[in-house]
């Protein structure tokens, strides 16, 4: 069964500052991987994906992720945080061109980002 | 231009009562889900339909009843509500055919409470 581990609850971050997010996931097969932002009260928008080839892939806003196989991670990173990227991020794992495809989310990680 | 919508956009209710929950989606993808979002921001899949036929269901009481009239829409019936069904309610849809990569779009959620 697929799993996602997201071992940071709450990260407090200052502006400015970088950032990591932490995701490591459990996948029997060739995984697809995402990162999910979800602003208080919103739905959840996609900050980027990773299906195959280059395993570091570039999304928006500014944030970037690694996938490594070795590890079973995909780290979301943002090199300079700004005050709007507080929110709630979820990374998430997935089934490839299979209907019936569904979302294996992680936890979730609130960042806090202080002036 | 709204991607996926969802109809109300909260819920309340009285313990027992019958309520729908509504979702439609303009991208033309050919699947559409239904997730919960419990209290804690824990992200589950509960139901999955690809051109209205229902391909995932997971461990849901069968009070809750999805119903895909056509491909764009996916609503969610629930019989006898229960306290432990408030929650955030998501749809959201994906192309799984023709090679797509099943990138999920969400809807904006449905916050209901039953007190």
């Amino acid at each position: 069964a697929q799993s996602v581990t997201q071992p940071d609850i709450h990260i407090t971050v200052s502006e400015g500052a970088s950032l990591e997010l932490r995701c490591n996931y459990s996948y029997g097969a060739t995984p697809y991987l995402f990162w999910y932002v979800q602003s208080p009260g919103q739905g959840l928008q996609l900050l980027l994906k990773y299906f195959s080839g280059d395993t570091l892939v570039q999304g928006i806003k500014g944030f970037e992720a690694e996938f490594k196989r070795s590890q079973s991670s995909f780290n979301l990173r943002k090199p300079s945080v700004h005050w709007s990227d507080a929110a709630e991020y979820f990374c998430a794992v997935g089934r490839i061109k299979a209907a019936g495809n569904k979302l294996t989310f992680g936890g979730g990680t609130r960042v806090l980002v202080k002036p | 231009d709204t991607a996926v919508s969802q109809t109300p956009k909260y819920l309340v209710t009285q313990m027992g009562n019958d309520k729908s929950i509504k979702c439609e989606q303009n991208l033309g993808h050919d699947t559409m889900y239904w997730y919960k979002q419990d209290s804690k921001k824990f992200l589950k899949i509960m139901f999955s339909y690809n051109n209205k036929e229902l391909i995932i269901n997971e461990t849901v009481p069968n009070r809750f009843s999805p119903k895909s009239p056509d491909k764009a829409h996916l609503n969610l019936h629930i019989n006898s509500l229960e306290l432990g069904d408030s929650a955030v309610y998501f749809c959201a849809s994906s192309q799984t055919s023709g090679g797509a990569r099943n990138e999920q779009f969400f809807g904006p959620g449905t916050r209901l409470t039953v007190l």
